[in-house]
């Protein structure tokens, strides 16, 4: 148990739908990562939060956006979504903003259908 | 987005082989990352390297920081079951975007 915890594990939706996913990090971190997998693109880093404000982006469509709350925990929010978002969905989260030593959640496993 | 090539993809060994693994890309990085997924998990942090050329043991792991910044390998000595299971690298730049590896699934068979 990494002490990272993802809510909810399952969630199955229709396309063109809005789904939040959310995470409580460690303990003590302050940066919260989210990230993509799917069997055709592999594992994807989406975007980073660090006590509260962006960090860092990485592959994030327009149509996803995340915030992270004055108690360190993050929500992604999901719209317009199309089959191809099915995909299993991680929050990460690190001590410090540097995000070496992350700590990943057992992960959303998003289904579009 | 940019992926980092990784290789295998897949590799069967018997109990107690030595595996290898590595990772290549066109772009430089700051830090060099191994995890290890098990099915239904998220993955875990392995071993992270954070200079050109530096040398990290995690027991029987062993991983390597290319010269280059371009490259990495991870070794498993003397491998055991609980080994089983998709490895990852991943490359970070300074400014903590990363990009992973497709993955090395490896099979340990008794």
């Amino acid at each position: 148990d990494s002490g990272v915890t993802q809510t909810p594990k399952h969630l199955i939706t229709a396309t063109g739908q809005r789904v939040t996913l959310r995470c409580s990090p460690r303990s003590g971190d302050l940066s919260v990562y989210w990230y993509q997998q799917s069997l055709d693109q592999g594992l994807q880093f989406l975007i980073q939060y660090y006590n509260g404000e962006e960090r860092a982006k990485g592959n994030i469509l327009e149509r996803f956006s995340a915030q992270q709350f004055p108690d360190l925990h993050s929500e992604l929010n999901l719209s317009s979504l199309e089959l191809g978002d099915s995909a299993l969905y991680f929050c990460a989260s690190s001590v410090e903003g540097t995000g070496n030593e992350q700590y990943f959640g057992p992960g959303t496993r998003l289904t579009v259908t | 987005g940019q992926q980092l090539n990784q290789s295998p993809q897949s590799m069967f060994i018997q109990e107690g082989e030595d595996v290898s693994m590595n990772c290549t890309s066109s772009s430089i990085f700051n830090t060099w990352l191994w995890y290890k997924q098990d099915p239904g998990e998220g993955p875990v942090l392995l071993i992270a390297l954070y200079k050109a050329g530096e040398l990290t043991s995690n027991g029987r792991l062993t991983a390597q920081f290319g010269i280059t910044r371009k490259d990495s390998f991870l070794n498993i000595s003397a491998s055991i079951p609980s080994d089983v299971g998709i490895y990852f690298c991943a490359g970070q730049w300074e400014n903590n975007d990363m990009r992973f590896g497709a993955g090395t699934r490896l099979t340990v068979k008794p």
